[in-house]
């Protein structure tokens, strides 16, 4: 059965600080990984893709254990437009359409 | 700018009534979809297209009906056998071959049966 887990949070963290979190999923056979991030009543917007090795983009890293089978977001120095859903998306070996699975989203509120 | 368009942005539909969500990218992407999202759910796939003029069931079909007569659009049409048709619907496109830059989403129509 395929399955993204997620803590759904919400996480309240102060401004400046940093903050990660992590997803699990159950598909030895998925390949590739994303991080998407979801702001209120809009649509998910691609935040980065996760690499085997493990990926920068300023301020948010992503890193992959595929042994252990999750991977996770860190965010350091958040800003208060940090605040939002961040999804979890993991795609199968081979998969099209099918083969794509979203968490239901970690909650992430950055307070002044 | 390329990009993927969904109309209307708010729809609401009587019992028993069909309704036809729009969207259309200019991306020149090959594969598009439909997603379903409930309150504190995952995206839910309803139908796929990976080529015009054929199209795949998702999980949660039931009650859905599409097309892809063009390269460009891929409406949804929710009919009066979807039971529970109050949520927000989200289109996506994507190249296969890029798989790696995942998907493109619209910004979405929220549905609310009245």
């Amino acid at each position: 059965r395929k399955e993204v887990e997620q803590d759904p949070g919400p996480f309240n963290v102060p401004e400046g600080a940093t903050v990660a979190f992590n997803c699990t999923y159950s598909n030895s056979a998925s390949q590739s990984f994303f991080w998407y991030r979801q702001d209120c009543r809009k649509e998910p917007k691609l935040l980065m893709s996760v690499y085997s090795s493990g990926n920068e983009d300023g301020r948010f890293t992503a890193q992959l254990n595929r042994a252990s089978q999750y991977i996770s977001l860190l965010i350091r120095d958040s800003k208060l437009s940090d605040s939002a859903t961040y999804l979890c998306v993991v795609r199968l070996q081979g998969g099209g359409a099918d083969g794509l699975t979203f968490g239901k989203g970690t909650h992430l509120i950055i307070q002044p | 700018d390329g990009g993927i368009t969904q109309s209307p942005k708010y729809l609401f539909r009587k019992e028993g009534q069909n309704v036809t969500l729009s969207c259309e990218q200019n991306l020149n992407h090959d594969a598009m979809y439909w997603y379903r999202q409930d309150p504190g759910q995952g995206l839910r796939l309803i139908y796929y297209s990976q080529i015009v003029n054929d199209f795949q069931k998702g999980d949660i079909a039931e009650g859905y009906s599409v097309s892809r007569e063009k390269k460009e659009s891929f409406p949804l049409t929710v009919t009066s056998a979807q039971k529970n048709p109050t949520a927000f619907y989200l289109c996506a496109s994507s190249n296969e071959g890029q798989a790696l830059y995942g998907y493109t989403f619209g910004s979405g129509t929220r549905l609310t049966v009245v």
